[in-house]
């Protein structure tokens, strides 16, 4: 346990549904963001939220809808994914000061068919 | 802008052996340089980090010196055991502008065998 809970573990859906990805941290920190993993790929920063504010977009498909209604929770709403958006998608969250690393949660194996 | 680069995988080693794993960075001001390690199927953890020039973050028996006159934070274990097998990322976060973003490198995976 990281401290950064993410839900759920695994999730298959298919191309028309709607879902949704939800990453909980209760450590006080004041920064949360989404990442991607995919197979032989890069880690790809997705969202940035900072103090509640979203501050960075990483020229994300709109069918990718990030929220983050407090410091504590932030959601990753998904609608009408490819098959290619199938990978590993990380939540993370961090103090603000650039001497803390993030903290990583377990993330959501996400297979679309 | 601020980059990382590591070493290509993957790096297979027999157990008790010496590990390296060779990390270089770009970045202006005076960045925190930070190791992570990702087991099969999970999350990043930190492993260590340091925070100024000529600083050593260890942890369980991994450790790494940042030095700034090679931009260079390398990691080493002395003696690996097949447990360590994981991908290692070495990633910096600035202090100067860009939000104090953590940029990562492409990782390392390390596969240690018997």
């Amino acid at each position: 346990e990281t401290g950064v809970t993410q839900t759920p573990r695994h999730l298959v859906m298919g191309m028309t549904n709607k879902k949704s990805l939800k990453c909980e941290q209760h450590l006080g920190h004041n920064a949360m963001y989404w990442y991607k993993q995919s197979a032989k790929k890069p880690l790809e920063l997705m969202f940035v939220y900072s103090l509640e504010e979203r501050v960075e977009n990483n020229s994300v498909p709109s069918r990718f809808s990030p929220e983050c209604p407090n410091s504590s929770h932030l959601f990753l709403h998904l609608h009408t994914l490819q098959p290619e958006d199938s990978a590993l998608y990380l939540c993370a969250s961090s103090l603000l000061q650039a001497d803390h690393g993030y903290t990583f949660g377990s993330g959501t194996r996400l297979t679309v068919v | 802008g601020d980059s990382v680069t590591q070493m290509e995988g993957p790096v297979t080693l027999s157990e008790e052996a010496f590990l390296t794993i060779n990390c270089t960075y770009t970045a202006t001001g005076y960045p925190s340089l930070f190791w992570y390690v990702q087991y099969p199927g999970e999350g990043l953890q930190l492993l260590l980090k340091a925070t100024k020039a000529d600083d050593k973050g260890s942890n369980k028996g991994f450790e790494a010196t940042y030095r700034k006159e090679t931009t260079s934070f390398h990691l080493e274990k002395g003696s690996v055991q097949v447990s360590d097998s994981a991908v290692y990322f070495c990633a910096l976060r600035g202090n100067t502008g860009g939000g104090n973003k953590l940029t990562f490198g492409t990782g390392t995976q390390l596969k240690v065998e018997l």
